[in-house]
C-alpha cells in the first residue's frame, strides 16, 4: 500500500535547527510537497522536490532521495512563529496525493 | 490512521456541465470538512468549510452558487462544480476533522479538467 510516515511532534529552541523527516511508499512518485499549517488556517505551500538533492529557500531547506523514499524539510533559525505543523505529501503515479499525518514542531524560548 | 477519499481521482468534462465531487471519512466520524483548491506548486486555497448538517461557509472571492457544497452526513461532504468553465480546472482537494480535534485528515485530491 502507498504510506507516508514523519514523527507526530518535534520540539526544538528558538534560533536553533530543526530536521524533520519524511519517508514514503507511493505508486510510482512524482515529486514530493512540504506545507506548513498553522492552527485555523489552510496549508501554505513550502517546497516541491522531484529530483534528488538540496533545495533552498532562505531559513527552509528541502532534501529528497528518491532511491530511499526520503525526504526532509530543514528549519534553520527558528523562530517562534515557526511553531506550526508541517505536512508532507507524496505524488503518486495518478497524481493522487499521499498526506503524512503531519509533524507538529513546537518552538520553545 | 485516519482515511480520506475523494471520488473521482480525475475528470474530464465539457464546459457548461456540472461536476460532482465526494470526498468520505472512511474511519471516522468528521463533523467539519474542508474543501481546497490548489494551483501547481501554490498554496492550497481554501474555498470553503462545512460542518455536518448544516450550510457551508465560503471564503471571500468564492461563488457559493457555483461551487455547491453539502455536508449531509458525517462521513461525506460533496462540492458540486456548477456550469464549469476552463478556468475552474484545477486539482480539488478536501480535508476532514473529528469533533474537536485538532488534526485535519487530507484526501488525495481530484483532478477536473473542464474542456
Amino acid at each position: 500500500g502507498q504510506n507516508i510516515d514523519q514523527p507526530t511532534e518535534m520540539t526544538a529552541t528558538e534560533g536553533a535547527i530543526v530536521q524533520i523527516n519524511c519517508t514514503y511508499q507511493t505508486s510510482g512518485f512524482n515529486g514530493l510537497f512540504w506545507y506548513q499549517q498553522h492552527a485555523g488556517e489552510a496549508p501554505t505551500f513550502l517546497s516541491y522536490n522531484v529530483l534528488d538533492g538540496l533545495e533552498e529557500k532562505g531559513r527552509f531547506s528541502s532534501f529528497l532521495s528518491r532511491s530511499k523514499g526520503y525526504s526532509y524539510l530543514l528549519l534553520k533559525e527558528l523562530q517562534m512563529k515557526d511553531s506550526a505543523s508541517y505536512l508532507c505529501a507524496a505524488l503518486d503515479s495518478n497524481y493522487q496525493l499521499i498526506w503524512g499525518a503531519g509533524t507538529k514542531l513546537i518552538i520553545k524560548p | 490512521g485516519a482515511v480520506v477519499s475523494q471520488h473521482p481521482s480525475w475528470v474530464i468534462c465539457k464546459s457548461g456541465t456540472s461536476v460532482k465531487i465526494e470526498c468520505r471519512s472512511l474511519d471516522f466520524q468528521a463533523t467539519t470538512m474542508f474543501w481546497y483548491r490548489q494551483f501547481p506548486k501554490q498554496s492550497l486555497m481554501l474555498m470553503a468549510t462545512s460542518n455536518e448538517g448544516s450550510k457551508a461557509t465560503y471564503e471571500q472571492g468564492v461563488e457559493k452558487d457555483k461551487f455547491l457544497i453539502n455536508h449531509a452526513s458525517l462521513t461525506l461532504s460533496t462540492l458540486t462544480v456548477t456550469s464549469a468553465h476552463p478556468e475552474d480546472s484545477s486539482f480539488y482537494i478536501c480535508s476532514a476533522r473529528e469533533r474537536e480535534a485538532d488534526t485535519q485528515y487530507f484526501g488525495p485530491g481530484t483532478r477536473l479538467t473542464v474542456l
